[in-house]
């Protein structure tokens, strides 16, 4: 199976941060990554698909970038609606797997 | 507007069974790819089984943790889209999400587009 390793696993940040995530896949997965959004109590949301797609809606400051094993998820000035975990997920090879989730809370 | 409902969750015995239901509406059901993904409580997601569509000979995928003990299917003519699961274990317990699976080009498809609001299953004595 593919292991897909997030990291940090939680963080601290103030609105108007940039913060960035990670997410490292066991072998290369092409550009079968995508990046979803989970509020407390509430459905997943897809914010990013193809690596660096955004789904339509999600706001501009959310950006994805990588390849092959390392990918980034970037917030360019967080905002208060962006406090959540987000999990980044891989497609290429069954089993789909999940990142672990990096949980973003408030400074 | 896409709406996928899932339905069957409840309270049951480990060992024993349980048939979630999701239907859906607003897209052509038929085209599409279908997933579950679960969530243990106050864990990550975890996917469990994937159904492809009618042009893709209906095949089925599943998570190593549920193979040989649940069961993904669909009927296309109600728009509808299950999850058989047996020999229920503790392990279990999550809240089951109905995904739809994007459009399809060659061997890429779109993840996990659209979701249900879940439905909860606890394995519990």
């Amino acid at each position: 199976d593919i292991q897909m390793t997030q990291s940090p696993s939680a963080m601290s940040a103030s609105v108007g941060d940039r913060v960035t995530i990670t997410c490292r896949a066991s072998q290369d997965i092409s550009n079968y990554l995508a990046w979803f959004q989970q509020k407390p109590g509430k459905v997943p949301k897809r914010l990013i698909y193809a690596v660096s797609t955004l789904q339509g809606g999600v706001p501009s400051r959310f950006s994805g970038s990588g390849s092959g094993t390392e990918f980034t998820l970037t917030i360019s000035s967080l905002q208060p609606e962006d406090f959540a975990t987000y999990y980044c997920l891989q497609h290429n090879f069954y089993p789909l797997t999940f990142g672990g989730g990096t949980k973003v809370e408030i400074k | 507007e896409v709406q996928l409902v899932e339905s069957g969750g409840g309270l049951v015995q480990p060992g024993g069974s349980l048939r979630l239901s999701c239907a859906a509406s607003g897209f052509i059901f038929s085209d599409h790819y279908m997933d579950w993904v679960r969530q243990a409580p106050g864990k990550g997601l975890e996917w469990v089984a994937r159904t492809r569509d009618r042009a893709h000979g209906y095949g089925t995928e599943y998570a190593a943790s549920v193979k040989g003990r649940f069961t993904i299917s669909r009927d296309d003519s109600r728009n509808s889209l299950y999850l058989q699961m047996n020999s229920l274990k503790a392990d279990d317990t999550a809240v089951y999400y109905c995904v739809r699976v994007g459009d399809c080009s060659g061997d890429w498809c779109s993840p996990a587009d659209y979701w249900g609001q879940g439905a909860l299953v606890t394995v519990s004595s």
